[in-house]
């Protein structure tokens, strides 16, 4: 059973270009979630995917934007790069149950892909 | 507003016990999270605790006061692989998981 899976490993890019990071959930997983860590810092939750829409989102500029495909994996895109947009971007998926038990809330998180805006 | 402190940085002995204090301010609250991470790897799942009181798995335990916004997170016999950070996040009443900064936990031989 393949876990979460997140691709590209490593990207740079120069400031105002624009990137796309694709995430691919956990099997049987149906929600995606998206975090940008800053070294040293913990995540930061960017927005929620379920069901093909934005469910919830943080405190994120409309720069960062997202999708989620009919097979639930999603794409994290980010326009008019800014050297603060350095960090490493993490795809977590969770199930979601109609119950809402406790093992709907566990969260697995991908590899992540490091970001450096140069 | 959104608030979680947890110590920065500790350090431990190899085979003691160490417990990580979590304190939490959000806007309601759905259940605590602790997660592991080691340098330049993703975070791993560790505990979930909704109801009051500790949970134990194996060498860890996870302790959670919904009254005080209190948690900590208890590593028994402890280990070198322990060395990593520890993530403790809260899920808020919008379902928001809210992390904070991590503690940079040192084993030392």
């Amino acid at each position: 059973d393949a876990g979460v899976t997140q691709s590209p490993t490593h990207l740079i890019k120069t400031r105002g270009q624009q990137v796309t990071l694709r995430c691919s959930p956990k099997s049987g997983h149906d929600t995606v979630s998206w975090y940008q860590q800053a070294l040293g810092q913990g995540p930061q939750f960017i927005f929620q995917y379920y069901e093909e829409e934005e469910r919830q989102r943080g405190n994120f500029p409309d720069r960062f934007s997202g999708h989620q495909f009919p097979n639930y994996s999603s794409e994290l895109n980010v326009n008019a790069l800014l050297l603060g947009d350095s960090a490493l971007y993490l795809c977590a998926s969770s199930p979601t149950t109609l119950t809402r038990s406790r093992s709907s809330y566990e969260q697995y998180f991908g590899p992540g892909t490091r970001l450096t805006v140069t | 507003g959104q608030n979680i402190d947890q110590p920065t940085e500790m350090t431990a002995t190899e085979g003691a016990i160490v417990q990580i204090n979590c304190t939490y301010q959000t806007s309601g609250f759905n259940g605590l999270f602790w997660y592991q991470q080691h340098a330049g790897e993703a975070p791993t799942f560790l505990s979930y605790n909704v109801l009051d009181g500790l949970e134990e798995k194996g060498r860890f335990s996870s302790f959670l006061s919904r009254s005080k916004g209190y948690s900590y997170l208890l590593l028994k016999e402890l280990q070198m692989k322990d060395s990593a950070s520890y993530l403790c996040a809260v899920r808020s009443r919008d379902d928001k998981i809210i992390f904070g900064k991590g503690t940079r936990l040192h084993i030392l031989p």
